[in-house]
């Protein structure tokens, strides 16, 4: 099956901590992304990715860090500069040229104790 | 900067009835694209708008696009408790790179 998957479903974090979240997909697709969601309210882009070893930052990357080092994974580090990181974490991917349509994964839901 | 914005935020309606939301966006854009969100699920591609006049219909649900109002509508007809979610259109920056620009989401409730 082809899809995008994301672990772990839930992380709890201590204030201090860096946490990494996976994202990994096997779509074959050129570009990657993460979004933050908060309750009630839209998607905020992080960070996204159109080709391996390049990424660039979205709205909110500060607090955050990225790599591409494979074309089928994206992984995501919250670090302890990010002040308020409790949120739902999505990350997408889409090719690059047509509809570009992102599809999504199910998310990472992050909790800070 | 590109700005998306939806309305209503939050609509509750009976089964069987028709209503329409609509999402504005602020600057030029050929792209549009409307998802589905259940409580505490990811996001569910619906349609894919890629041209001024596109017309997509799925079931009850049809998007249409008008690039130069700015303006796209997802409508419902003879709503059905399943259709009960949030849904979010989202707009395609055309300013480099690609980005997509959600609006806030409308949050739909169909009651029987």
């Amino acid at each position: 099956d082809g899809g995008i998957t994301q672990s772990p479903k839930y992380l709890f974090r201590k204030e201090g901590q860096n946490v990494t979240l996976s994202c990994e997909q096997n779509l074959n697709h050129d570009a990657m992304y993460w979004y933050r969601q908060d309750p009630g309210q839209g998607l905020r882009l992080i960070y996204y990715s159109q080709i391996v070893n390049d990424f660039q930052k979205g709205d909110i990357a500060e607090g955050y860090s990225v790599s591409r080092e494979k074309k089928e994974s994206f992984p995501l580090t919250v670090t302890s500069a990010q002040k308020n990181p409790t949120a739902f974490y999505l990350c997408a991917s889409s090719w690059t040229s047509g509809g570009r349509e992102q599809f999504f994964g199910p998310g990472t839901r992050l909790t800070v104790l | 900067e590109l700005k998306v914005e939806q309305n209503p935020l939050f609509l509750s309606m009976q089964e069987g009835k028709n209503y329409t939301i609509y999402c504005n966006y602020s600057t030029t854009s050929d792209r549009l694209y409307w998802y589905r969100q259940d409580p505490g699920k990811s996001l569910e591609s619906l349609f894919v708008l890629l041209s001024n006049g596109a017309v997509k219909q799925e079931g009850r649900l049809m998007a249409s696009l008008d690039t130069k109002a700015r303006l796209s509508t997802l409508h419902i007809t003879a709503a059905v408790h399943d259709l009960s979610a949030t849904y979010f259109c989202a707009v395609d920056s055309t300013q480099g790179a690609q980005k997509l620009v959600f609006g806030q989401g409308t949050r739909l409730t169909i009651n029987p």
